[in-house]
């Protein structure tokens, strides 16, 4: 079965500047996530999807970050404007069950750099 | 609040076996996850463990003790191919609706 697809897969970016990710789950993942990973940390939840609902975005930063799932399956991180302390690695993970999770399924990632 | 605590590093030989410990604190838990993440990859999933008791899945085992609110992953026969991030996870109840929460991760450096 094909993985979760990102793109792109790496972007270097001035601060203030804008970026948009993308991110397919896996055909027929209800679940999808957006994870912070900076180098040398575990991945942060930056906010969860179920379906096109957002179940979560407590950790989202909301004044510069935003994120949709268009029709509950593709779905876009979008920062504007960029921070140096943006510069990670941006995980998307799918998982197919919603109420007990025992299971994420990862994209590559895009690696932001702000400069 | 929620906290999972495991060894930054760990370095073992080839050939060898190493465990990697993890303990946990949350207001609720249903399990206890195991991630291997190499250098520029996704983490990928490695075992899940819902019971106290032992799972093996090949060269990796994993132990989880609810009691204890600990658990670890053993991997067996190591190989230079491990050398990787290990996280362990917990899933934070929210509602109706679970999320994975990742701990720090801990680096394993195999030596030959």
């Amino acid at each position: 079965e094909a993985g979760v697809a990102q793109s792109p897969r790496y972007k270097i970016i001035e601060k203030r500047q804008s970026v948009a990710f993308w991110c397919n789950p896996i055909s027929g993942h209800a679940t999808l996530y957006w994870y912070q990973q900076i180098l040398g940390q575990g991945p942060k939840l930056l906010i969860q999807f179920q379906n096109n609902g957002v179940v979560d975005d407590s950790q989202l930063p909301k004044d510069r970050f935003s994120a949709e799932r268009l029709k509950g399956v593709d779905s876009t991180l979008k920062i504007q404007p960029a921070k140096l302390e943006d510069s990670a690695v941006y995980l998307c993970a799918s998982s197919s069950t919603a109420g007990r999770i025992e299971k994420l399924f990862f994209g590559s990632g895009t690696q932001l750099s702000v400069l | 609040g929620q906290s999972l605590e495991q060894p930054s590093e760990v370095t073992a030989v080839e050939g060898a076996i190493v465990q990697i410990n993890c303990t946990y604190q949350t207001s609720g838990f249903y399990g206890l996850s195991w991630y291997q993440q190499h250098d520029g990859g996704a983490p990928t999933f490695l075992s899940y463990n819902a019971l106290d008791g032992l799972e093996e899945t090949g060269r990796f085992s994993s132990f989880l003790s609810r009691s204890d609110s600990y658990g670890y992953l053993l991997l067996q026969e190591l190989q230079m191919k491990d050398s990787a991030s290990y996280f362990c996870a917990v899933p934070r109840p929210l509602n109706r609706d679970d999320k994975i929460i990742f701990g720090k991760g801990t680096r394993l450096h195999i030596l030959p």
